[in-house]
């Protein structure tokens, strides 16, 4: 049973273009969260999806930030019109419950590195 | 404002010795704790979790953690370090109302030294 997948794992972006992260849940997951890690903090919470739903995007920035999980297919994270602000790691998590019950497993991530 | 604080930035043992990571939180409610262990270039792995009854938490590799209400900690123990242990290490509590949320600290850096 392989783990989280993200893709790609190292992302370089101009300022102004778009980022697009992927992420591939475990086998039989449906519950997946994305979290931001910028230099020298934690992760931070973004969005917690569902199949097909957004149920949590507390932590999204407003503006320039989605997040999509279609019934087919990764869980895709997009940024549009990318600033050097947006250089951080971000990670994926998916669990078979929405609920500290069930464990988040983590995937290793994507470097955006925005120049 | 749900937080986890982790004082430690930076922490150095030699093999063999003990380690205690601390970990300070601030949550209103029962807290559901957890430590995370990350190498590089690899996502977060679990080490352990503590969600009510008994406050000292068994986890992998050895590792073992306490709870302590009264403290607000949640302090990360291995008895002896071994090499591969060198990663660094997130506590984080359960926020939101199912407590899925998960509020990192800003990690701890564990180097081990032969």
């Amino acid at each position: 049973n392989a783990g989280v997948m993200q893709n790609p794992r190292h992302l370089v972006r101009r300022r102004g273009q778009e980022a697009r992260l992927r992420c591939s849940p475990m086998k039989g997951h449906s519950h997946v969260y994305w979290y931001r890690q910028l230099p020298e903090e934690g992760l931070k919470f973004m969005v917690y999806l569902q199949k097909e739903n957004i149920i949590d995007e507390s932590g999204m920035p407003k503006e320039r930030f989605s997040a999509e999980f279609p019934k087919e297919g990764p869980s895709i994270l997009r940024i549009q019109q990318v600033v050097r602000g947006d250089s951080a790691a971000y990670f994926c998590a998916s669990s078979t419950d929405r609920s500290a019950l069930g464990e988040q497993f983590f995937g290793p991530g994507t470097r955006l590195t925005v120049l | 404002a749900q937080s986890v604080t982790q004082p430690d930035i930076h922490i150095t043992v030699s093999e063999g010795a003990s380690l205690e990571l601390r970990c300070n939180y601030s949550y209103g409610a029962t807290p559901y704790l957890f430590w995370y262990v990350q190498s590089p270039g690899q996502g977060l792995q679990l080490l352990l979790k503590y969600f009510s009854g008994d406050t000292l938490v068994q986890g992998i590799k050895g590792f073992e953690a306490e709870f302590k209400r009264s403290q607000s900690s949640f302090n990360l123990r291995k008895p002896s370090v071994h090499w591969s242990d060198a990663a660094e290490y997130f506590c984080a509590v359960g926020a939101g109302l199912k407590a899925d949320k998960l509020i990192f600290g800003t990690g701890t850096r564990l180097q081990v030294f032969p």
